[in-house]
């Protein structure tokens, strides 16, 4: 049971690159989460996805856009990448109540 | 609308000593609350959960924590702080309604030092 799986661990990309943060969870959840954390701002939610077939935003989405692949795996997409992008993406999944977290992908933007 | 306040961004102890870390949510309706840890360079753990059972909670590694209503609070205490307690922890209010249910709002964090 792998839990909540993320890829890549690490990227550096130029301004304007195109990348999609891979996630996916083994435990049946319903529902998953993309956060940023940024130093002294906690996690703030991008996008979540409450069942398959549905997403929504959260509050920081602008410049983001996500898929839910199917019911293990929720991508985040960043179509132009900013410096301001630059961060740590964690994913999490629920069935109910609290939230599993996976290790996180450290994206640096240039 | 829900929010919580962790009120020290920063607390350092010395090995064995207690641990207090405060937090203050503020919650339109009943909350679930959570603890959360993250070791540097790590993802996050969950330590503890209120969900309007018991308002003493005990979570792992010896943590616990306290929903006091009438405070409208959430402290994280432990009687005996260990090296290995050196980590960022989070205060975080789940939201009960709506849509967003299930949501967490978390507080900015903070870092917890533990000097031998």
């Amino acid at each position: 049971n792998a839990g909540v799986t993320q890829t890549p661990k690490f990227q550096v990309l130029k301004t304007g690159q195109s990348m999609t943060l891979q996630c996916a969870q083994d435990m049946n959840h319903n529902s998953m989460y993309w956060y940023r954390q940024d130093p002294g701002m906690g996690l703030r939610l991008i996008y979540y996805s409450a069942s398959e077939g549905t997403t929504d935003k959260g509050e920081v989405p602008n410049g983001y856009n996500v898929s839910r692949l199917n019911k293990r795996e929720f991508s985040l997409r960043l179509e132009s990448a900013a410096p301001s992008q630059t961060s740590v993406y964690f994913c999490a999944s629920t069935q109910g109540v609290g939230q599993y977290f996976g290790p996180g992908t450290r994206l640096t933007v240039t | 609308a829900q929010s919580v306040t962790q009120l020290d961004s920063h607390v350092s102890v010395s090995e064995g000593t207690p641990v207090l870390l405060r937090c203050n949510y503020s919650s339109s309706y009943s909350p679930s609350l959570f603890w959360y840890v993250q070791h540097p360079n790590k993802g996050l753990q969950l330590l503890l959960k209120y969900t309007s059972a018991a308002t003493l909670v005990k979570g792992i590694n010896g943590f616990e924590a306290e929903f006091k209503k009438s405070e409208t609070s959430f402290h994280l205490t432990k009687p005996s702080a260990h090296m290995s307690d050196a980590a960022e922890y989070f205060c975080v209010v789940s939201l009960n309604y709506g849509g967003s249910q299930g949501n967490l709002i978390f507080g900015k964090g903070t870092k917890l030092s533990v000097k031998p």
